[in-house]
C-alpha cells in the first residue's frame, strides 16, 4: 500500500527556534498533501494543502508565514515552523493523495510531537 | 464550525459484540465519507469509505452505512476484538477532494 514517512517523529527545540518537518510519499507520487495539527482530545484540523509546484492553500486562521509549506517535488513536502514558541506545540501530521478519483483515501504519516521549550 | 461531529468521545464494547461508532455531518455537499483508526503517536490509517450514491459499504469485519437525508453515518464493527481498541475518525469531502473534514474521534476500547 502507499507509504508516508513524516519526519522527524519528535522534536523539542527552544523557543525562537524554526522546525522544518519533511513529508515524503515513498512509493507514489502525491499530486495533493495535506498538512493537519491536532490538539489533544481534538479533532485534526487542516493547515494546508500543497500542489507540487504551487503555492499552498492556507485555511482561514493559519499564518502562512509562520507555517512555510514547500511542495517542489511529486513526493515531498515541508512544513516549517518559523520563530517557533511554546504555543506552536502540538501534534502535526501530514497526508498525501495519489490521485483525486473515487476512493481515493489520504495516506497519513506517523505525524510529528513538536514541543517548544 | 465543526462540519463533521463525533458526538461520543468514548465508546466501550465487550469483546464479540458489535461496536457502532456515530458520526454526523452538517454539509449536503460532502460526496465522500471516510472513517479512519489512530493508534497513539500513529498516523490514522485508513479503514473504508463511502461514496454518496450509496448507503452501505462491508470490507470484512467492517461496515460503514450512510444515512444522507439524516446526514449521519456509521460504522460497525463486528465481531469487535482488543485489537481494534483505537481513536476512530470520520472524515467527509466534495467532489474536488481538496479538503477533508475530520470529527473529533471516538477512542472505542474493547474489552476482552
Amino acid at each position: 500500500g502507499a507509504v508516508v514517512s513524516q519526519h522527524p517523529s519528535w522534536v523539542i527545540c527552544k523557543s525562537g527556534t524554526s522546525v522544518k518537518i519533511e513529508c515524503r510519499s515513498l512509493d507514489f507520487q502525491a499530486t495533493t498533501m495535506f498538512w493537519y495539527r491536532q490538539f489533544p482530545k481534538q479533532s485534526l484540523m487542516l493547515m494546508a494543502t500543497s500542489n507540487e509546484g504551487s503555492k499552498a492553500t492556507y485555511e482561514q486562521g493559519v499564518e502562512k508565514d509562520k507555517f512555510l509549506i514547500n511542495h517542489a517535488s511529486l513526493t515531498l513536502s515541508t512544513l516549517t515552523v518559523t520563530s517557533a514558541h511554546p504555543e506552536d506545540s502540538s501534534f502535526y501530521i501530514c497526508s498525501a493523495l495519489t490521485d483525486t478519483g473515487w476512493n481515493q483515501p489520504q495516506h497519513f504519516g506517523d505525524g510529528t510531537r513538536l514541543s517548544i521549550l | 464550525d465543526q462540519q463533521v461531529k463525533q458526538n461520543s468521545p468514548s465508546l466501550s464494547v465487550q469483546e464479540g459484540r458489535i461496536s457502532i461508532l456515530n458520526c454526523d455531518y452538517t454539509n449536503s455537499m460532502f460526496d465522500y465519507f471516510l472513517w479512519y483508526k489512530k493508534y497513539p503517536a500513529e498516523g490514522p490509517t485508513f479503514l473504508i469509505s463511502i461514496s454518496s450514491i450509496k448507503d452501505k459499504n462491508e470490507d470484512g469485519r467492517f461496515t460503514v452505512f450512510l444515512n444522507k437525508s439524516a446526514k449521519h453515518l456509521s460504522l460497525h464493527i463486528v465481531p469487535s476484538q482488543p485489537g481494534d481498541s483505537a481513536v476512530y475518525f470520520c472524515a467527509a469531502s466534495g467532489m474536488d477532494f481538496n479538503k477533508f473534514y475530520f470529527g473529533s474521534g471516538t477512542k472505542l476500547n474493547v474489552k476482552p
